[in-house]
C-alpha cells in the first residue's frame, strides 16, 4: 500500500518568509509526528498527533512553529517568518496507533527545506 | 531521561567483511530500541526493533543487533558488508508518554571495493 507522503519535496524561500509543508500519513494510521533534520542538530522531535487528543507541541523550537491535523489525516506543518537556522530536512512519520513504545513509526521521503 | 549514543560517526568497512555499528541506551526501564538506516536522499528505513522479547533480534539485508541489559548496548551487525549497504543509520529509543522517537547521531556506513 501507500507509505507516507510528503509535500513539497524542495523548498526554497526567502528569509521572513511563510512556509507550508504538507504530510499524508499511511490510511488508517491515527498517530503523527514531526521530526527535523539539521546538520548541527540532527534529528529532533518536533510534534506529535494522536487521534483527537490535544498535541504534543513540546519540540516546537519557537512560536514561528505550528502544526495542525485535520480529520485526523493530512497534516500541515506552518513555519512563519524563515530565518535561515529553519533550512532543515523536515520529516513526516505515522504508526498504527501511537500507544505502545515498541511501535514502528513509518517515515515519507521528508521536505527538504532552503532559507536564503 | 532516555538516550541512545552512537560511538562512532563514520565506519569504513571493505566489501564482503563483517559490519559492526555501535550504540549505546540510556533508559530508567525496560527500553523498546530500533535501527533505521538512511541511504542519500531518502527516507529512513525501519532496520529491527527490539521490543524485549528475544534479545537477539533479526532484520532486513541480513542485519542483526543484540540487546544487552548488562552493557546497555544495542549494537548492529552483519557478517558480509554490500556495497548497498553504504547509507547513514540511526539507533533509535522510544520515548515515554507520546513514544516519541529519541534520535542516535548517526553513523555513516562506507563499503569499500
Amino acid at each position: 500500500g501507500a507509505g507516507v507522503s510528503q509535500s513539497p519535496s524542495n523548498k526554497v524561500t526567502e528569509k521572513g518568509k511563510d512556509v507550508e509543508l504538507r504530510c499524508d500519513p499511511i490510511s488508517g494510521h491515527t498517530a503523527l509526528y514531526w521530526y527535523r533534520q539539521s546538520l548541527g542538530q540532527g534529528l529532533e522531535f518536533l510534534i506529535y498527533f494522536q487521534g483527537n487528543s490535544a498535541p504534543d507541541k513540546s519540540g516546537l523550537p519557537s512560536d514561528r512553529f505550528s502544526a495542525e491535523r485535520t480529520g485526523g489525516s493530512v497534516s500541515t506543518l506552518t513555519i512563519q517568518r524563515t530565518q535561515q537556522e529553519d533550512s532543515a530536512v523536515y520529516l513526516c512519520a505515522s504508526s498504527s496507533l501511537g500507544q505502545g513504545a515498541g511501535e514502528t513509526q513509518y517515515f515519507g521521503p521528508g521536505t527538504r527545506l532552503l532559507v536564503l | 531521561a532516555q538516550s541512545v549514543t552512537q560511538l562512532d560517526s563514520h565506519v569504513s568497512v571493505s566489501e564482503g567483511t563483517p559490519v559492526l555499528l555501535r550504540c549505546n541506551y540510556s533508559s530508567s526501564y525496560s527500553p523498546s530500541l530500533f535501527w533505521y538506516v538512511q541511504h542519500p536522499n531518502k527516507g529512513l528505513q525501519l532496520l529491527l526493533k527490539y521490543t524485549s522479547a528475544a534479545t537477539l533480534v533479526k532484520g532486513i539485508n541480513g542485519f542483526e543487533a543484540e540487546f544487552k541489559k548488562s552493557e546497555t548496548s544495542f549494537h548492529l551487525t552483519k557478517p558480509s558488508a554490500h556495497m548497498s549497504d553504504a547509507a547513514e543509520y540511526f539507533c533509535v529509543v522510544s520515548g515515554t508518554g507520546t513514544y516519541k522517537y529519541i534520535f542516535g547521531t548517526g553513523t555513516r556506513l562506507k563499503v569499500l571495493a
